[in-house]
C-alpha cells in the first residue's frame, strides 16, 4: 500500500556518467518533490513539479534535472555524475502547495558515485 | 530565505525519561509539521500544527506551536525504546509551493 515507490533503491555509479532516479505514485497527487539528504544538512530540496511538464528548482539544483511527462512518474537525472552527489535521494508526494498538507516520502534510494 | 534550527542535534536518554525537542526560526511560519524517520526508510508525518499557540496530543508526544509562529517544540512523556529516530520539523508560508526542512534531532532511548 506503498502510494510511492522509488527505483532503485541502491545504485553505484561511476564518475562521469549519467543517472537517473524514478519516482512513481498511485495517490494521483499533483506535487512531487525530489530531495536530498546528507548528515548534518537535514533534508534539502533539489527540484519540485506542480503539475505534468510544471516543475521549478529548489536550493541544491545545480547538476540535476528533472522530467514529468505524466502524473504518477517524475524523474531525477544526474547528468554527470560528482562524488559531491552520492547522498540519500528521497522522492515526496503532497496533495496540494500549502505547507498544510502532509508530504509522503518513499523510501528513498542510496546513491554513490566513485 | 527561511531557515529552522532543531535542537539539540543530538540526544541519548534512558527509557522511561522525558525530554523536548525545538525547532526555531526568526521566520513566521503558517503552519509547522514534524516527522520522523528510521534508518533505511523515508520520513513519516507525525502532525501539523497551523494555530499559533496549538498543542496537540499524540498519546505521549506533545507539540506545541509558538504563539507567534516562529517555533515549535516536541515533548516525550516516559521515552521508549521505540521512540528511537530521527526527528524533523518543517514549515513553510501559506502559499508556498514547497516546506523548508531543520536539519533534524537524532534520538536514541537506551533500555
Amino acid at each position: 500500500d506503498a502510494g510511492i515507490t522509488q527505483s532503485p533503491r541502491h545504485k553505484v555509479t561511476e564518475t562521469g556518467t549519467p543517472v537517473t532516479l524514478r519516482c512513481h505514485q498511485t495517490e494521483n497527487h499533483r506535487y512531487m518533490y525530489w530531495y536530498r539528504q546528507d548528515p548534518g544538512h537535514g533534508l534539502r530540496l533539489i527540484h519540485y513539479s506542480y503539475g505534468v511538464k510544471d516543475t521549478d528548482k529548489g536550493e541544491v539544483s545545480d547538476g540535476y534535472s528533472v522530467s514529468r511527462s505524466k502524473t504518477e512518474d517524475f524523474l531525477l537525472t544526474l547528468e554527470s555524475a560528482t562524488s559531491s552527489q552520492t547522498s540519500v535521494y528521497f522522492c515526496a508526494i503532497s496533495e496540494g502547495p500549502f505547507s498544510n498538507y502532509g508530504y509522503t516520502f518513499g523510501s528513498g534510494t542510496r546513491l554513490t558515485v566513485v | 530565505t527561511q531557515l529552522l534550527e532543531q535542537s539539540p542535534q543530538f540526544l541519548s536518554i534512558q527509557e522511561g525519561e522525558n525530554l523536548t525537542v525545538y525547532c526555531n526560526s526568526s521566520s513566521v511560519f503558517s503552519s509547522l509539521q514534524w516527522y520522523r524517520q528510521e534508518p533505511g526508510e523515508g520520513p513519516v508525518l507525525l502532525v501539523t500544527v497551523v494555530t499559533g499557540g496549538e498543542v496537540k496530543k499524540l498519546k505521549r508526544l506533545t507539540f506545541q506551536f509558538g504563539d507567534a509562529r516562529k517555533d515549535s517544540s516536541l515533548h516525550i512523556t516516559a521515552a521508549q525504546t521505540g521512540d528511537t529516530g530521527l526527528y524533523l520539523c518543517a514549515g513553510g508560508d501559506q502559499g508556498a509551493q514547497k516546506l523548508v526542512f531543520g536539519q533534524g534531532t537524532r534520538l536514541t532511548i537506551n533500555p
